[in-house]
């Protein structure tokens, strides 16, 4: 079973910071997802990788095979980005769906 | 498209009563999932379904059962509910197989047992 490992679980900053919030794994993995969870409640797909690097916006998603890990930044943070980032990983053919990490909780303040 | 509808969205269920959280979704995906979120705890599967006709357990299916009858809905039911089973539950769909696809989410259902 894939373990799922977030840091940091909580991370305070001001608006305009450049925000890194990492993922690592135990076992490879097929595809990664990052999810943002708001207050709340709702999930929401921002990114999902198998390899190199996306972005979408501010958001920008990174994954490295070799060494197990993953990183999302947020460049240029906004109080709105203000929500749980949760990183999940997809092994194998995926039927039995996501392992999820825990979550991390960010507070970008004005 | 709607996306994942779940219902309700809040319910207090005494301990020992039944029910049924409803979840559809209108994307024609073939991969359905139940997940209970807990504080401070990461997404763990209850069930999950990879077509009509089609279900198993995931990591924590005691106290849960699944219907797949039709494409678009998956119902989770909860027989004699207990207290460990309040939670914040989540619907979600996919397209998965050899081209796993994005993952939609209901709005999740908060469920009280008292």
């Amino acid at each position: 079973k894939n373990e799922v490992e977030q840091s940091p679980q909580n991370l305070t900053a001001q608006e305009g910071e450049f925000i890194t919030i990492n993922c690592s794994y135990s076992v490879g993995i097929s595809a990664l997802h990052w999810l943002q969870q708001h207050p709340g409640g709702g999930i929401v797909s921002l990114f999902m990788l198998s390899s190199g690097k996306k972005k979408h916006g501010r958001l920008i998603a990174t994954i490295n095979i070799q060494e197990k890990h993953s990183s999302l930044h947020i460049t240029a943070s906004h109080p709105r980005d203000s929500a749980v980032y949760i990183c999940a990983v997809l092994s194998g053919g995926g039927a039995d769906g996501l392992t999820f990490g825990k979550g991390t909780h960010l507070i970008i303040q004005p | 498209n709607a996306g994942v509808t779940q219902t309700p969205k809040f319910r207090i269920l005494k301990i020992g009563q039944s029910m049924t959280l409803q979840c559809a979704q209108d994307m024609n995906h073939n991969y359905m999932y139940w997940y209970r979120q807990d504080p401070g705890m990461g997404l763990k599967l209850i069930y999950y379904s990879v077509g009509a006709g089609i279900t198993d357990k995931g990591e924590v299916p005691n106290g849960y059962n699944v219907s797949r009858s039709t494409t678009e809905d998956f119902p989770l039911r909860l027989e004699l509910a207990a207290p460990s089973q309040t939670s914040v539950y989540f619907c979600a769909s996919t397209w998965g197989g050899s081209s796993w696809n994005t993952i939609y989410f209901g709005e999740g259902s908060w469920l009280t047992v008292v």
